[in-house]
């Protein structure tokens, strides 16, 4: 059974760091791709960027390049998303998600069960 | 990037009434777009990918379609477990991008 389960909530305050993450089981972690979506309370989906554990070939959404870093440990089939400096409008819900394919389509068939990061003074 | 807008923001329908929502892209995407489901305190659950392609699991009275700049996702029949908010994605293009969202609701 394919599972991605997430860190717990954090609640940090602005400039601190951050790293939160989303181990995988059920399947082989370095033939997909690994994806990060946020979410804002009561707002829609946003993504964050994708990573893949097989070469760490990395894209960012250049609204978040810079500010978050993704990355993985093969040894334990999880992946990260991180921040060295938080700021209060990264208060979001943090999904990671499997990054399928069927020939030229591609799309995110598991999802973790999300990460809650509550920034705030 | 690729803008994706949705529309209506809300959709109202009525149980068994036919529901039909609205994707455009701001430039082609081919046919490289998922819709996604997100029910209320839920994580998002996929509902199609090639404009068109059902998931796994996914009731026959949802149907997508499109290509190029304009998708629809169509629910034939509401049913109350439907009530969710849908949201559009590209592929086609790094970055992705989701619109941003449409929900549905019992009228």
């Amino acid at each position: 059974e394919v599972q991605l389960v997430q860190s717990g909530g954090e609640v940090k305050k602005p400039g601190e760091s951050l790293k939160i993450s989303c181990k995988v089981s059920g399947y082989s972690f370095t033939k997909y791709w690994i994806g990060w979506v946020r979410q804002v309370p009561g707002k829609g989906l946003e993504w964050v960027g994708i990573f893949y554990p097989g070469d760490s070939d990395t894209r960012y959404n250049p609204s978040f390049e810079g500010h978050v870093t993704i990355s993985a440990d093969k040894s334990i089939s999880t992946a990260y998303l991180q921040w060295r400096s938080l700021k209060a409008s990264d208060t979001a819900m943090y999904y990671c998600a499997r990054h399928d394919h069927d020939g030229d389509n591609f799309f995110y068939d598991y999802w973790g069960q999300g990460t809650l990061v509550t920034v705030s003074s | 990037e690729i803008v994706m807008t949705q529309s209506p923001a809300t959709l109202s329908v009525s149980p068994g009434e036919r529901a039909t929502l609205s994707c455009r892209a701001s430039q082609t995407v081919n046919s490289n777009l998922a819709w996604y489901q997100q029910k209320p305190g839920q994580v998002p659950r996929l509902l199609f990918y090639g404009a068109s392609t059902r998931a796994t699991g996914v009731p026959a009275r949802f149907s997508g379609s499109g290509s190029g700049t304009e998708f629809t996702l169509t629910i034939s029949s509401l049913q109350s477990e439907d009530i969710a908010v849908y949201y559009c994605q590209q592929y086609d293009m790094w970055p992705q991008t989701f619109g941003q969202g449409t929900k549905v609701e019992i009228k």
